[in-house]
């Protein structure tokens, strides 16, 4: 069973710019988060999709958004990029609910601001 | 408020037994998780309590006393391979909405 990708794996923007990234889950898994990692400050919550609605959401501005489509694929962007948004931006699957429903992470995207 | 503690680092001996505290403060509980990250990887799942008391799998072994908010990672027969981060993360009361720790990096020396 293929593991979870994401698209691009790096990406260089200028600060005012936005961008998109992309998440395709494990095949079967209808639940994706994503994640932001900074050596600073961890690994953040940012939000939750299922069923192509947001369940979660972390405590992050509205710059960043997000949606998942009918194939479970999901995908982010953040507007108006800050030199702080530098980070890796991780997506994780698994099944919907309940139990030791891990998440299985993909690669992610490493994104640097400039 | 959402507050989550391990330390920062550890190093322990090839063979040697390590454990890794985790002491957490959340609204919502709904499980507790630890992943190990090697290096420039994605975290990787290696366990999950949600009742109180130790979970066994393999050398890697996961206690939860919910009572006094802890958790701890232990570690037996380590191996140089162990060498990584440990992240402790508590699931809140919905969905997959995750609470991170920030980390514990684990040396394994020879």
């Amino acid at each position: 069973k293929a593991g979870v990708t994401q698209t691009p794996r790096y990406l260089i923007k200028t600060r005012g710019q936005q961008v998109t990234l992309s998440c395709s889950p494990i095949s079967g898994h209808r639940s994706v988060s994503w994640y932001q990692q900074t050596p600073g400050q961890g690994l953040q919550f940012l939000f939750e999709y299922f069923s192509e609605t947001q369940r979660n959401k972390g405590n992050f501005p509205g710059r960043f958004s997000g949606r998942q489509f009918s194939n479970s694929r999901s995908e982010m962007n953040v507007s108006t990029l800050e030199l702080g948004d530098s980070a890796l931006y991780l997506c994780a699957s698994s099944l919907p609910r309940g139990g030791s429903n891990e998440q299985f992470f993909g690669p992610g995207t490493r994104l640097t601001v400039l | 408020g959402q507050n989550i503690d391990q330390p920062t680092e550890m190093t322990a001996t090839e063979g040697a037994i390590v454990q890794i505290n985790c002491t957490y403060q959340t609204s919502g509980f709904n499980g507790l998780f630890w992943y190990q990250q090697h290096a420039g990887e994605a975290p990787t799942f290696l366990s999950y309590n949600v009742l109180d008391g130790l979970e066994e799998k393999g050398r890697f072994s996961s206690f939860l006393s919910r009572s006094k908010g802890y958790s701890y990672l232990l570690l037996k027969e380590l191996q140089m391979k162990d060498s990584a981060s440990y992240l402790c993360a508590v699931r809140k009361q919905d969905g997959q909405n995750f609470v991170f720790g920030p980390g514990t990096r684990l040396s394994v020396l020879p």
